[in-house]
């Protein structure tokens, strides 16, 4: 199966500031590249997708970037606000895989 | 609301235990995927079902067994409960099962074993 590998761990970023988490995945003929944010005692919920044939992908502030020949992807946050501290997970699977890998989570904590 | 449902919230049991989480997808959704969550863990991939049969694997003991029933719900029973077993439950569900498509999670089992 695939490995998702996720950077950093805990992040802390000043309000209006940008915030990025990174993934690296191991199998290269991974194409579909989803991020879940989970808030304190909730639900993981989607909150941006890439496949493999896009290089970029926005959403107002949240931004995904996927580099097929690194094989990393990375989560793109700006200008953060409070509502955005929360646990991010990236994942990726394998085009004839039927189960996503997701990284091990990354804490964001926004400062007002 | 994701419109998946979760039963029971909580759980607290003892060692050597036997339990059962049951899980209802959103409306029209046919497949279910069971996961777990533990402070170190992450999110770890236990079994994935489509319309009542077994679709994948993941890392699921084989103390834990799962089913999805004609009505599309789903139950995941945990056996011989350890220490370790204690953690946040959750079940998703999307409509055709493929992973390229959103799933939407419950709001999830914690359960403790004492």
């Amino acid at each position: 199966g695939e490995n998702v590998e996720q950077h950093p761990s805990t992040l802390s970023v000043q309000e209006g500031d940008s915030a990025v988490i990174k993934c690296t995945y191991s199998d290269s003929a991974s194409n579909y590249f989803p991020w879940y944010k989970q808030e304190l005692g909730k639900r993981p919920q989607l909150i941006i997708d890439i496949r493999s044939n896009v290089g970029e992908k926005k959403d107002q502030r949240i931004a995904v970037t996927l580099n097929k020949t690194a094989k990393h992807f990375s989560l793109h946050i700006t200008e953060t606000q409070p509502e955005d501290s929360a646990v991010y997970f990236c994942a990726a699977t394998l085009a004839n895989d039927y189960k996503l890998s997701f990284g091990a989570g990354t804490t964001v904590t926004v400062r007002a | 609301d994701s419109g998946v449902t979760q039963t029971p919230k909580h759980l607290i049991t003892a060692t050597g235990q036997r339990v059962t989480l049951r899980c209802s997808p959103r409306s029209g959704d046919l497949s279910v995927y069971w996961y777990q969550q533990s402070l170190d863990q992450g999110l770890q991939f236990l079994i994935q079902y489509y319309n009542g049969e077994e679709r994948a694997k993941g890392n699921i003991l084989e103390r834990f067994s799962a089913q999805q029933f004609p009505d599309l719900h789903s139950e995941l029973n945990l056996s011989s409960l350890e220490l370790g077993d204690s953690a946040l439950y959750f079940c998703a569900s999307s409509v055709t099962g493929n992973p390229q498509e959103t799933q939407y999670f419950g709001p999830g089992t914690r359960l403790l074993v004492l």
